[in-house]
Formats: structure tokens, C-alpha cells, sequence
């Protein structure tokens, strides 16, 4: 397996443009993470969904902030509008289950907001 | 408050020594420690998982370590190798669910 894809690597947009983050899960896993990292703090889980549906989005900083897992293959994280604060990594991670909880993360997304 | 501090912030070591990393949390009901390695620009990659009945967990070269009674963990690398260099990250799941902290992680620095 090609492990958890997120596209794009990079993102540079304009304040109060929309940014779609996407990820494709490694196959069979039943959970799938979003997750932001920034160096003032560090990793953050932003929302989970369990079998494509959302669990926790507990994280999501604000109603800016969507994400969306229409199958068992593919989700986005999208931004709208966004703004400078919102400069960070994204990363996406999956897992098979409750009882490994061994998450294998994505490369992530290098989003900067002008 | 659920939280999760890691030392040093950061540590520089010359190949081939040894070094441990630190973990203190004060997060319940404790589900599980997990231990990631995180190179520049990548994603964080798992090196060991420990639940309460677990006191050591060992990954090549890599030895974590739990005690639950004082909420301590800490990562022993031996031998370390150039490749080492990375960010270590703490971090601890609350029973029930995915609800994860995450500690801020330690900078390690190997020189040859």
C-alpha cells in the first residue's frame, strides 16, 4: 500500500480565498484523522470519522473550517474564507481500528495564507 | 487539565551515544502512550504504543519505557545514528475514544 496520500504538498493562497485540503486513506482502515501543526502548537487533532462519518469535531477551530469523507477512500478539510492564522501543516492520518490505534500519517499539506 | 510536557526541548548528541527523552502527563482516564518520530517535513511515524499493564516497549534501538504511577514516561535511544535527528512526540489517549494529547516534542540533534 502507497500509505495515507494527502495533496497538495503545498498550498500558497490569498486571505478570504477557500483551500481544499484532500486525503486518501490507506485501504480498510476504519478511522481517518485531520490533524494541524504549528509551532506554537504543536499537533492538534481537528476532527475524526469512523467508517466516513464524523465522530469528533470537537477540534475544529472555527465554522470556517469543514471537512467532509463522502466514501471509505477520500476526505477534505477545506477553509473558507481563509486567513493568515490559518498557516500550518496538515496532515491526515488513518488506522484500522480502536484496539491497535497506531495511526500512519500522511505527508501533509504546507498551507501559508497571505 | 489534560496535559502532556516533554524534555528537554531539545538535545544535541554526538553519533553513537545514548540519550533519553522525558514524558510527564496528567491526563485521565489513561487509555495509552504513544511514542512518534517525526522528520523534517514528514509526516510522525510511530515508534511504540503501551497501554497501563505495559511498562516497556522496545522498537530496534529505540526503548520506551511507562510507569503509570507516576505518569512518566521516557524513550531511550541507543546508539544513535545521524538518522536519528528528528522530533520526538509524546503522546497520550484518554479512554474511551481518539481524544489524544499531544506534547510539544523534543528536538534531537545527532553530530557526527
Amino acid at each position: 500500500d502507497a500509505g495515507v496520500i494527502q495533496s497538495p504538498r503545498h498550498e500558497v493562497t490569498e486571505m478570504g480565498q477557500e483551500v481544499t485540503l484532500r486525503c486518501k486513506p490507506i485501504s480498510g482502515h476504519d478511522y481517518l484523522f485531520w490533524y494541524r501543526q504549528t509551532m506554537m502548537r504543536g499537533l492538534e487533532l481537528l476532527i475524526y470519522f469512523n467508517n466516513n462519518v464524523p465522530i469528533d469535531d470537537s477540534g475544529m477551530p472555527e465554522d470556517r473550517f469543514s471537512a467532509k469523507m463522502p466514501n471509505a477512500s477520500f476526505s477534505t478539510l477545506k477553509i473558507q474564507p481563509s486567513e493568515p492564522r490559518d498557516s500550518a501543516v496538515y496532515f491526515c492520518a488513518s488506522t484500522p481500528g480502536l484496539a491497535k490505534n497506531i495511526q500512519y500519517f500522511g505527508a501533509g499539506t504546507r498551507l501559508s495564507v497571505l | 487539565k489534560n496535559q502532556v510536557e516533554q524534555s528537554p526541548q531539545s538535545l544535541i548528541i554526538l553519533e553513537g551515544k545514548n540519550c533519553t527523552l522525558q514524558c510527564n502527563y496528567t491526563v485521565s482516564p489513561f487509555s495509552n502512550l504513544r511514542w512518534y518520530k517525526q522528520d523534517t517535513g514528514r509526516g510522525p511515524v510511530s515508534l511504540t504504543i503501551m497501554t497501563f499493564s505495559e511498562n516497556t516497549k522496545s522498537n530496534g534501538r529505540y526503548t520506551a519505557t511507562l510507569d503509570a504511577d507516576t505518569k512518566q514516561s521516557s524513550l531511550h535511544i541507543t546508539a544513535s545514528q545521524l538518522s536519528d535527528s528528528a522530533s520526538y512526540i509524546c503522546v497520550v489517549s484518554v479512554t474511551g475514544g481518539f481524544k489524544t494529547i499531544f506534547g510539544a516534542g523534543t528536538r534531537l540533534f545527532v553530530k557526527a
